[in-house]
């Protein structure tokens, strides 16, 4: 398996346009992160989903950010209208309902917001 | 809030030594702790998991330890190499699979 894969892994864009993010987990997980990492505030949980649905959302700064995720292989983040505090990298995770919580991550997304 | 703390000072060690972070955890109980190593430009890798009731758990130089009292994780890594040079990163969980974060430790180990 690839392991979880991630797109772009680089995007600059300007304040006030949409982002969207992408992610596709490990085929047979049924569990999908989104985190959210920068030096002040560490990693930090956006929003994570079980067999495609969302659980919790409680880490979604605000509005502007959404999640989806249509299907068992793909997941988007999208974030609409950006800001200069959105710059971060995002994390996509996946892993196993097997008790063991371990996650796989992809390579991230370095968002940067000018 | 729920928190994982990790010492945010840099730890430099010798090649050969024993490294050890430590990873506090406060306002919650996780059901396990577990560690990954982050390496610059790339996402988090599993290393290690302990659970609550287990005292200690070992895989090869790496050591970690649980003590439910302290509320802390010690991680060790015994015969240091530079190779070993990352940040590292403790996680708390429960059942709800969702994984709490601490800031990371970075380690480097000189030859």
């Amino acid at each position: 398996d690839a392991g979880v894969i991630q797109s772009p892994r680089h995007e600059v864009t300007e304040m006030g346009q949409e982002v969207t993010l992408r992610c596709k987990p490990i085929s047979g997980h049924d569990y999908l992160f989104w985190y959210r990492q920068t030096m002040m505030r560490g990693l930090e949980l956006l929003i994570y989903f079980n067999n495609n649905v969302p659980i919790d959302d409680s880490g979604m700064p605000e509005d502007r950010f959404s999640a989806k995720m249509p299907n068992a292989s793909f997941s988007t983040l999208k974030i609409q209208p950006s800001e200069p505090r959105d710059s971060a990298v995002y994390f996509c995770a996946s892993s196993f309902g097997d008790g063991t919580g371990r996650a796989f991550f992809g390579q991230g997304t370095r968002l940067t917001v000018v | 809030s729920q928190k994982i703390e990790q010492n945010s000072e840099a730890l430099n060690i010798q090649e050969g030594k024993t490294a050890t972070l430590t990873c506090n955890y406060t306002n919650y109980s996780p059901a396990y702790l577990q560690w990954y190593r982050q390496d610059p430009g790339r996402g988090p890798v599993f290393l290690l998991l302990i659970r609550e009731n287990e005292k200690e758990k070992r895989k090869e130089r790496l050591k970690v330890t649980f003590d439910t009292t302290l509320k802390q994780s010690l991680f060790h890594i015994t015969a240091s190499q530079p190779a070993d040079s990352a940040t590292y990163l403790c996680a708390g969980g429960n059942s709800g699979y969702a994984l709490n974060f601490g800031k990371g430790t970075s380690l480097l180990v000189t030859p």
